[in-house]
């Protein structure tokens, strides 16, 4: 089967710099996505991996280790708006790149002032 | 603006009643999803389609339904033999090279 791993919560301070971890066991690997997702709404696209290493993008960046089955989020200056879950997905390798997607349970973030 | 649009965004029901939540994207994506999500709990997919007039089964198909007769259409319906049909349901849609983009979502209730 498909597993996918995330803590359930964190909190943090207003400014501060945090981590969301991400662990995966999958049929093969076809590349990794997070999302934000604010309560009551539908989840946002904030980065997908398919290589090793680390992709920056502004205040949120996202590395990837394929041969640890692992990745991170990491969100610096944090903002109280940044208070939301964290989904992480997984892509299996094979098949269709427009197959499925595996998510995690997602890492509840709590951001206090 | 292309998007995904769902709707009703708030739907009520009651028990033994069939109910057809829409799904519509101007994307051009070939792919489209359907998801579930509970209080606390993560996305569980219910049925998904990579082509028109194909859709498999997710993880949690029994007592819903699907269509896909058009590319731009993936309705679910509800049935009355889903046991706990209260959730806030998500649809998506995927093309070639771009990452999975969600509807706002439709909550529904059944008492």
């Amino acid at each position: 089967g498909q597993n996918i791993d995330q803590p359930t919560e964190m909190t943090a301070t207003e400014g501060a710099i945090v981590q969301i971890n991400c662990t995966y066991q999958t049929s093969g690997f076809n590349g990794l996505f997070w999302y934000q997702q604010h309560a009551g709404e539908a989840p946002t696209f904030l980065s997908y991996n398919v290589l090793d290493g680390l992709e920056e993008k502004g205040r949120f960046s996202s590395f990837l280790s394929r041969s640890k089955g692992y990745s991170y989020l990491l969100l610096k200056e944090l903002q109280m708006k940044d208070s939301a879950s964290y989904l992480c997905a997984v892509r299996p390798a094979g098949g269709s790149t427009l197959g499925r997607l595996y998510f995690g349970r997602g890492t509840q973030l709590t951001v206090w002032p | 603006d292309g998007g995904i649009t769902q709707s009703p965004k708030y739907l009520f029901r009651k028990e033994g009643q069939n109910v057809t939540l829409s799904c519509e994207q101007n994307l051009n994506h070939d792919a489209m999803y359907w998801y579930r999500q509970d209080p606390g709990q993560g996305l569980r997919l219910i049925y998904y389609s990579q082509i028109v007039n194909d859709f498999q089964k997710g993880d949690i198909a029994e007592g819903y339904s699907v269509s896909r007769e058009k590319k731009e259409s993936f309705p679910l319906t509800v049935t009355s033999a889903q046991k706990n049909p209260t959730a806030f349901y998500l649809c998506a849609s995927m093309g070639d090279n771009s990452p999975l983009h969600f509807g706002n979502g439709t909550r529904l209730t059944v008492t």
